[in-house]
This record gives structure tokens, sequence and C-alpha cells, in this order.
């Protein structure tokens, strides 16, 4: 059974970089058939996938038009994790975040979330 | 990107009766559309993908159908546990987006 399981939640402040880790266990980061995701949800935007990493001889990285310019995942086969990091956040990047797995671009298992709030 | 439209916003139905939700995409996603379960405090669940093809443990009751634009999720009875959000996401053209949801509540 995979379960993903998030970092704590938190306060950030605005122009600060937002930082989440998702652990996983029953799978492995590094799996030649999954991928691994970040999806937000707010009230205003609902939910918004946000880029995905994924193992396939090399890594993989896509990632959302709507943040590409400020998001990274970041993969850690040592800890069988991966991680985001939103820089130059603002109130709008306000939301529970979830990992989650693909294996064929639709998601199967889905971290706990994490409520990010970006306020002074 | 391809917006996902669900209709409609709030559903109102008793128990035991059929719930039916459309989810229309603006441009063609073949059969790649994924249903979503949420219930208030938990995480969204997988019910439905390739358009009709049920996730494992998900009941019978639950349906699905439509290709290209038009999509359909069906519950054929509802239980209790079935008071919830529904969303629907497309995975045919990055990025991958998704509906605002179905509220499907207690008559």
């Amino acid at each position: 059974q995979v379960q993903l399981q998030q970092s704590r939640p938190g306060l950030v402040k605005p122009s600060q970089t937002l930082s989440l880790t998702c652990a996983i266990s029953g799978d492995s980061v590094s799996s030649d058939s999954a991928a691994w995701n970040w999806i937000r949800q707010s009230p205003s935007r609902g939910l918004e996938w946000l880029g995905r990493t994924y193992y396939r001889s090399k890594w993989y990285y896509d990632y959302a038009p709507s943040v590409k310019s400020r998001i990274t995942l970041n993969p850690d086969t040592s800890k069988n994790q991966f991680s985001l990091q939103l820089t130059s956040v603002t109130p709008e990047d306000t939301a529970i975040y979830y990992c989650a797995r693909d294996q064929y671009y639709y998601f199967d298992y889905w971290g706990q979330g994490t409520l990010v709030t970006v306020s002074s | 990107e391809i917006v996902m439209t669900q209709s409609p916003a709030t559903l109102s139905v008793s128990p035991g009766e059929r719930a039916t939700l459309s989810c229309r995409a603006s441009q063609s996603v073949s059969s790649n559309l994924a249903w979503y379960q949420q219930k208030p405090g938990q995480t969204p669940r997988l019910l439905i993908y390739g358009a009709s093809t049920r996730a494992t443990a998900i009941p019978a009751r639950f349906s699905g159908s439509g290709s290209g634009t038009e999509f359909t999720l069906t519950i054929s009875s509802l239980q209790s546990e079935d008071f919830a959000v529904y969303y629907c996401q497309q995975y045919h053209n990055w990025p991958w987006t998704f509906g605002q949801g179905t509220k499907v509540e207690i008559k």
C-alpha cells in the first residue's frame, strides 16, 4: 500500500520561499512506472496541478505554466521522498498543498495535505 | 489550457436516488478523464479513470461515461457516504486541469 506523508503546515512570509516534502512508502521515488506530483487547492483557484518529477533512466520535470518560473521539484533517493520549492510567494499562494502519485496521469494516491498560509 | 466546467455546482439528492453529474471540456480530451470524490477535511479519492473505468475498490454504483468534450458521472443509488464534492480532471493535454467541482448534498 502506497502512503505519502507530507511535512507539517507552516506560515510563509510574502516574497519568501515555500518548501514542502513528501515521504514515500510502499513505492520508490525512482520507480520507472510512477511520477510524483504536487497539487494545491484553494477556494479561489480550486484544484491546481503544479508539477511532477519522474525517473526514466534520468530525471524529468514537468511544471505548470502558471508557476513555471517559481517552482522546483527535487527527488531525494536516499530518503525516498521529493520536495517542492515555490519562490517569491504571495497571499495568492495560500492553499492546501498535496503530493500525489500518478502512473498514467491521473492521481491514485495522495498525501494528507498541508495548509500553507502566506502572510506577514 | 483546457478548461473543465462542471454542472451543476450543487446537486440536492435524497438517499437512494440517482445522481447525475456533468463535466464539459473546452476541447476534446478523448477518454483521458478522471473523477474524484472529496469529503470535508479529506483528500481527493480517485473514483474513475479513462472516463469509465472504476478505480480499485470503488463500488459498482459509481459509473462514468462520455468521450471528447462531454462526460457524466452517475451514482445509481446514493448512500449516506456519497455526499461529497466531485471533481473531474483531464489528462489529455498539459497542464492537467480540474473542474471546479459539484457538491452533492442531502435533499
